[in-house]
């Protein structure tokens, strides 16, 4: 067990829904990261927060958004889902003072329909 | 721009072989090397890391790996593969500033023979 809590664990959608995933970091832990994983795509990097500010984005679609909460929880919201959008969806956290270990936690698996 | 090339996608060894997993980064300064390993429908659990000093280093369940900074390499080894560890594993690359992302590689899969 990382640390890392996700839910949904699974979730099953229609096309142009909307859905929002839920990430709790390790405790102690102010950074947290989003990855997609798809066959095709391989683990992409999304986005990352840090302390509740945006800190680094990478191949995250405008339909998709996220935040850091102040009580350090972070949500991702997926919008106007396509088929494409089926993928398992990781969070991460890593205490950033000390170093760049970086915990995933389970997963939420999005199945669009 | 950071890089990371597993050039295997599928790997089959015998149980109780030895097992090496290639891994090559691309990143302009020092970096931070790590493996990942995902068993089927789990999330990604921390085998080893490296940032500095000693490039030999070990990890759990019996992994280790070597940072070879003039091969821009970071294998993966493990002496004697039990079934249990047929899985994904993944090499990834962070930026020297803590708390960066990581780039991973596209990941190789380990079959474990009989």
């Amino acid at each position: 067990d990382s640390g890392v809590t996700q839910t949904p664990k699974h979730l099953i959608t229609a096309t142009g829904q909307r859905v929002t995933l839920r990430c709790s970091p390790r405790s102690g832990d102010l950074s947290v990261y989003w990855y997609q994983q798809s066959l095709d795509q391989g683990l992409q990097f999304l986005i990352q927060y840090y302390n509740g500010e945006e800190r680094a984005k990478g191949n995250i679609l405008e339909r998709f958004s996220a935040q850091q909460f102040p009580d350090l929880h972070s949500e991702l919201n997926l919008s106007s889902l396509e088929l494409g959008d089926s993928a398992l969806y990781f969070c991460a956290s890593s205490v950033t003072q000390s170093g760049n270990t970086i915990y995933f936690g389970e997963g939420s698996w999005l199945t669009v329909v | 721009a950071q890089s990371v090339t597993q050039p295997d996608i599928h790997i089959t060894v015998s149980e109780g072989a030895s097992l090496e997993l290639r891994c090559n980064y691309s990143y302009g300064a020092t970096p931070y090397l790590f493996w990942y390993v995902q068993s089927p429908g789990q999330g990604l659990q921390l085998l080893l890391k490296y940032f500095s000093g000693d490039t030999l280093v070990q990890g759990i369940k019996g992994f280790e790996a070597e940072f070879k900074r003039s091969q821009s390499s970071f294998n993966l080894r493990k002496p004697s593969v039990h079934w249990s560890d047929a899985a994904e594993y993944f090499c990834a690359v962070g930026a020297g500033q803590a708390g960066t992302a990581l780039i991973f590689g596209k990941g190789t899969t380990l079959s474990v023979s009989s």
